[in-house]
């Protein structure tokens, strides 16, 4: 069985701010993706990384960087200088079999 | 990169009718299609997996005789919502992925809201 778990429910920050998300991914495989989705009010998921599992380097995407750590089963997700069009929902996600499953998710809010 | 399109994106049907949603990979061949159920302010809960050709797979508690399922071809699935009901109001979203070999990534369509009065 897998388990993705995202313990904020929902963050709210000032413009500019750092914010950081959290994830934690329960298996019991070694091998397994891991993923960040973002959701705006209109509900297309938008994908933003895909991590698999022997990879620990940490990414970064302009304002976007990601971190795994194998250790600790996290794949926290950091956006920098954050800006309002950022706000929305973020879902991690992870893949040990054939499907993805989501985590709760996490609303963030960007205030001006 | 790859497309997966839904239809329709909006769909208002009146308690106890049946409405098919359809899911389509526009420019590549999906083998396996997921489908996935999202209420309000949830996140996304697999209902079912598909493999082109075969019956579909329900996560449990789906109940298979609601949520029919048909991936006839390498390029379409549909899901029927027979005797809806208030309750099964909710956001549906397709993904689809091709063979191992091929296209392995999962592409997710961007969803249908029903709405059950």
């Amino acid at each position: 069985a897998q388990k993705v778990t995202q313990a904020q429910t929902e963050i709210s920050v000032v413009e500019k701010e750092d914010v950081t998300l959290d994830c934690v991914y329960e298996t019991r495989d070694t091998t397994y993706y891991l993923f960040w989705y973002k959701q705006p009010p209109s509900g297309e998921l938008v994908f933003l990384i895909r991590r698999n599992s022997f990879d620990e380097q940490n990414e970064i995407s302009g304002r976007y960087s990601w971190n795994f750590q194998k250790s600790t089963s996290s794949f926290n997700f950091t956006i920098t200088a954050s800006q309002v069009v950022d706000s929305a929902v973020y879902f991690c996600a992870g893949r040990s079999a054939s499907k993805i499953i989501f985590g709760s998710g996490t609303r963030l809010s960007i205030r001006p | 990169g790859a497309v997966v399109s839904q239809h329709p994106s909006r769909v208002i049907c009146k308690s106890g009718t049946s409405v098919k949603i359809e899911c389509r990979s526009l420019d590549f061949q999906a083998t396996t299609m997921f489908w996935y159920r999202q209420f309000p302010k949830q996140s996304l809960m697999l209902m079912a997996t598909s493999n082109e050709g075969s019956k579909a797979t329900y996560e449990q508690g789906v109940e298979k005789d609601k949520f029919l399922i048909n991936h006839a071809s390498l390029t379409l699935s549909t899901l029927t919502v027979t005797s809806a009901h208030p309750e099964d109001s909710s956001f549906y979203i397709c993904s689809a992925r091709g063979p191992p070999r091929g296209i392995y990534e999962q592409y997710f369509g961007p969803g249908t809201r029903l709405t059950v009065t």
